[in-house]
């Protein structure tokens, strides 16, 4: 069974950094794109960074480029996503997504993971 | 970056109801377009993607259609867990972009 479970969303004051985890199991991690995902409260879906299944390309919404940075340990079967001077408009849940090969779509999502920015 | 427009905003309907989705892009996208169902408080579910294609467990009651710019979702006939918000996504080009969602509830 295909499982992405996210962690480490928190409130943060803006300007203030968070790093976000997705830890995944029942496929082999390695030979998958992966995406992170964001929904701000009442909001629609909003993508926000893809990974090459080695890491050597990666791709972010303009909103979030130079702040964010999408990462991947494949021996860990973890996806990251270290976000820096946080703002209120990124508050948001962060979703991981698996996405199939040969294309953008993602298959599989995790339960997200709630990142409150506030002072 | 590619707009992708859905149609309608909402939408009322009943058990047994065959229902239309529209969604728009600004530009052509061949068939690189995606379907999501999301219900409240929960994770996006895939339901559609190469415009067409069925995610492997998602019922035959679900279909789409379209290549270019104009495609539809539709639903046969409403069940009662088809009610959720759905949203089309292309999948052509960076930036990823969605649709703005269409909320589909229970008349």
């Amino acid at each position: 069974e295909v499982q992405l479970v996210e962690s480490g969303g928190d409130l943060v004051q803006p300007g203030g950094s968070l790093r976000l985890s997705c830890v995944v199991s029942g496929f082999t991690f390695s030979r998958y794109w992966m995406s992170w995902v964001r929904q701000a409260p009442g909001k629609g879906l909003e993508w926000v960074a893809n990974i090459k299944q080695d890491g050597g390309e990666k791709y972010y919404v303009d909103s979030v480029k130079g702040r964010f940075t999408i990462s991947r340990d494949n021996a860990k079967n973890s996806l990251y996503l270290q976000m820096n001077s946080l703002r209120a408009e990124d508050t948001a849940v962060y979703y991981c997504a698996k996405l199939i090969v040969g294309s953008n779509y993602a298959d599989y999502w995790g339960q997200g993971t709630l990142v409150t920015v506030s002072s | 970056d590619i707009q992708m427009t859905q149609s309608p905003s909402s939408l009322s309907a009943s058990v047994g109801d065959r229902v239309t989705i529209t969604c728009r892009a600004s530009q052509g996208i061949s068939s690189w377009l995606a379907w999501y169902q999301q219900k409240p408080e929960k994770a996006p579910k895939s339901l559609i993607y190469a415009a067409s294609t069925l995610q492997s467990g998602v019922p035959s009651r679900f279909s789409g259609s379209g290549s270019g710019t104009d495609f539809t979702l539709t639903i046969s006939s409403l069940q009662p867990e088809d009610f959720a918000t759905y949203y089309c996504q292309q999948y052509n080009s960076y930036p990823i972009t969605f649709g703005q969602g269409t909320r589909l509830e229970i008349k």
